[in-house]
């Protein structure tokens, strides 16, 4: 089946700090990948995504490399802010699936 | 508003008692999907909506638990004879694109959490 593993939390850091969240997947076709984000308060929304293999997403200083021969999508920060402090689910979708599966999220807590 | 709704962000129930869950898409999405969310795990796939028909229940965990939409627009989750396991956050979450979904974006509301005593 298909399913998505990603690193238990809390991830404490101070900020400035180098940021990894490891996500591996597993998947029967060929998956698309994304990481989600859930501020405090607010529902979840999409971080990035990445639709085929060596594709890089990003957006707010955040990025994830879709690596297809170690079939992962870790999400990496240079330098963190407090303001990244929120929790963090990696999730994948099969076409022609129509649903996204996530994995258990990752909490992170960012000390100023 | 602009976002997805649901409602009521908090239920406290007994063991056995039915509850309703509801959300308001955002206007003009297709596709709504509910997901489930217990403590300490990820999301869990409920059921999926095109329009006012559900080609995907699979995730429903017993007979238990139903799920309409009407008007292409609100649907509502029901759980009958509510059990203690049933306590989680419920997602609902819309999406312009229905079928094939591959690189769609879900927009989530803020859950509805469900407590059941």
């Amino acid at each position: 089946g298909n399913s998505v593993t990603q690193m238990e939390g809390p991830v404490t850091l101070s900020e400035e700090a180098f940021l990894t969240i490891n996500c591996t997947y597993t998947a029967t076709g060929y998956p698309s990948l994304f990481w989600y984000v859930q501020y405090p308060g607010e529902g979840l929304q999409l971080l990035l995504k990445a639709t085929k293999a060596d594709d890089k997403g990003s957006n707010k200083g955040f990025e994830a490399t879709y690596r297809k021969e170690t079939t992962s999508f870790h999400l990496e920060k240079g330098s963190v802010q407090v303001s990244d402090s929120a929790v963090y689910f990696c999730a994948l979708s099969v076409y022609p699936d129509d649903k996204i599966i996530f994995g258990k999220g990752t909490r992170l807590h960012i000390l100023p | 508003g602009a976002g997805v709704s649901q409602s009521p962000s908090n239920k406290v129930t007994e063991k056995g008692k039915d509850v309703e869950l509801r959300c308001d898409p955002i206007s003009g999405h297709t596709a709504l999907y509910w997901y489930r969310q217990r403590l300490g795990q990820g999301l869990e796939f409920l059921i999926y909506f095109q329009g006012n028909s559900a080609p995907d229940k699979s995730g429903l965990p017993s007979d238990r638990f139903s799920a309409e939409r009407t008007g292409e627009s609100v649907s509502t989750l029901t759980i009958q004879r509510t059990q203690q396991e049933d306590s989680a956050v419920y997602l609902c979450a819309s999406s312009l694109m229905g079928p094939g979904l591959v690189t769609g974006e879900l927009f989530f509301g803020e859950g509805s959490r469900l407590t059941v005593l």
